[in-house]
């Protein structure tokens, strides 16, 4: 089955710096990518949704300038957290969704990025 | 009330025992998923439906749309079925692939 990929699986970084997730479709292209964001014990939410060439759609309450996302070709984007901070510790996973034009259409999760800000 | 309503919360079977995990939704749906999210965190999309009935192995799933209900069943479970099983619908009136996902059940599987 398709594959997509995260980069780095896990990382940890001092409060004021900015860290970059990539989400890469191994086998497919895909135009477009969703990144979520889940805290403990809590269910998977939307934060964006990533259109290869366009400016990413944001969810209502995720502060665009804050989370920039770069959906540079049909095989990566990218979600860059400017200026963490502790609460911005979570696990953030990545998406991509493979059209077909059939009913096989379906999304491909990567293994997900846990972020600690100190 | 959630869009998106799983049962239970959590499971805990003996290994060989039928597991059935339901998720009731509230909003007309394109297609349903059902994941499966290990400890790691990482997440494996086990089933995407828009109707009927799909089986993968030990996992089957089905879902009755006009009840707005899907089950996932796990036939002779096994101690590596332990997992977080999460429920996700695409929601008919939104963006495409754009998901809601249920709270998830939490299965564990004891030999």
């Amino acid at each position: 089955g398709a594959v997509v990929s995260q980069h780095p699986s896990r990382v940890i970084c001092k409060s004021g710096t900015s860290v970059k997730i990539e989400c890469r479709s191994l086998d497919f292209q895909a135009t477009t990518m969703f990144w979520y964001r889940q805290f403990p014990k809590q269910s998977l939410m939307l934060m964006a949704t990533s259109n290869e060439g366009s400016k990413a759609t944001y969810e209502q309450g995720v502060e665009k300038d804050k989370f920039l996302i770069n959906h540079a070709s049909l095989t990566l984007s990218t979600l860059t957290v400017t200026s963490a901070h502790p609460e911005d510790s979570s696990f953030y996973i990545c998406s991509a969704y493979q059209t077909s034009g059939r009913a096989t259409d379906t999304q491909y999760f990567g293994p997900g990025t846990r972020l600690t800000v100190l | 009330k959630n869009e998106v309503e799983q049962s239970p919360q959590n499971l805990t079977a003996q290994e060989g025992e039928f597991i059935t995990i339901n998720c009731s939704y509230s909003v007309g749906i394109s297609a349903l998923h059902w994941l499966q999210q290990h400890p790691g965190g990482g997440i494996v999309s086990l089933f995407m439906l828009s109707s009927g009935k799909k089986k993968h192995g030990r996992l089957i799933a089905t879902i009755n749309i006009q009840e707005k209900h899907s089950s996932l069943h796990i036939t002779a479970s096994h101690p590596r079925d332990s997992a977080v099983y999460i429920c996700a619908v695409e929601d008919y009136g939104g963006s495409q692939g754009n998901l809601i996902f249920g709270k998830g059940t939490k299965l564990s599987v004891k030999p």
